[in-house]
């Protein structure tokens, strides 16, 4: 069955440094999707991604949030500058045309924890 | 705005026993709603959709959700659990009449099965 892959599994970093987590969609589908979960909370949505353009994004995604899809199979999201708040788990999702109720398919997630 | 409310941090439940999730949502429009697993370490896993027509809807795994307009309720039920079920349940919405096409979870719901 087609996964979305994500990596790292689990990224640690300092304060105020750049971090990149990277996805590989599902190789047909065109909507692209970041959600983050903060310990405890519930899973929110950060951004949509379609056409190579931003779609939607929620208050969240603010200037230090960037996404790219580099080379037709990598969806990555960037964070330019980590705040202690940013350590969350991050999911890729995505889903395709056909779907008109969006169904979107996980990946595993990767852990960032900012210290 | 839409949001979607799961009252019960964990459910506890003996094997062999029906179970029920509970979902509240609010949306000032028409909802799609939906249900997704989490198996540690793992992605979040569709489950099932209602998206119109009959209020009972099955999927996966021998779950079902109900569907309740007046209440704005969609609980997650299952007649026999499972040990096998145990793991997290997040239910989502998106409101047809916002012109925002994605999702907004819970924060989830932990299903303890015992044996």
């Amino acid at each position: 069955e087609p996964e979305v892959t994500q990596t790292p599994s689990h990224q640690v970093t300092q304060m105020g440094q750049e971090v990149i987590l990277r996805c590989v969609p599902i190789s047909n589908h065109l909507y692209f999707y970041w959600y983050r979960q903060i310990l405890g909370q519930k899973v929110e949505f950060l951004v949509s991604f379609y056409n190579n353009e931003i779609s939607e994004k929620s208050e969240i995604f603010d200037d230090q949030f960037s996404v790219e899809r580099p080379d037709g199979s990598n969806f990555t999201l960037k964070i330019r500058s980590t705040k202690l708040e940013d350590s969350a788990m991050y999911f890729c999702a995505s889903r395709d045309g056909l779907s008109g109720a969006n169904v979107l398919t996980f990946g595993a997630g990767s852990r960032l924890t900012v210290l | 705005a839409q949001s979607v409310a799961q009252p019960e941090d964990q459910v506890n439940v003996a094997e062999g026993n029906p179970l029920t999730v509970k979902c509240t949502y609010s949306v000032s429009g028409n909802p799609y709603l939906f249900w997704y697993v989490q198996y540690p370490n793992r992605g979040l896993q569709f489950l099932l959709k209602y998206i119109t027509g009959d209020n009972l809807v099955k999927g996966s795994y021998g779950f079902e959700a109900e569907f309740n307009k007046s209440q704005t309720s969609f609980h997650l039920k299952k007649p026999s659990a499972l040990v096998s079920d145990s793991a997290l349940y997040f239910c989502a919405v998106r409101d047809l009449d916002s012109g925002y096409s994605t999702l907004t979870f819970g924060k989830g719901t932990m299903l303890l099965v015992s044996p």
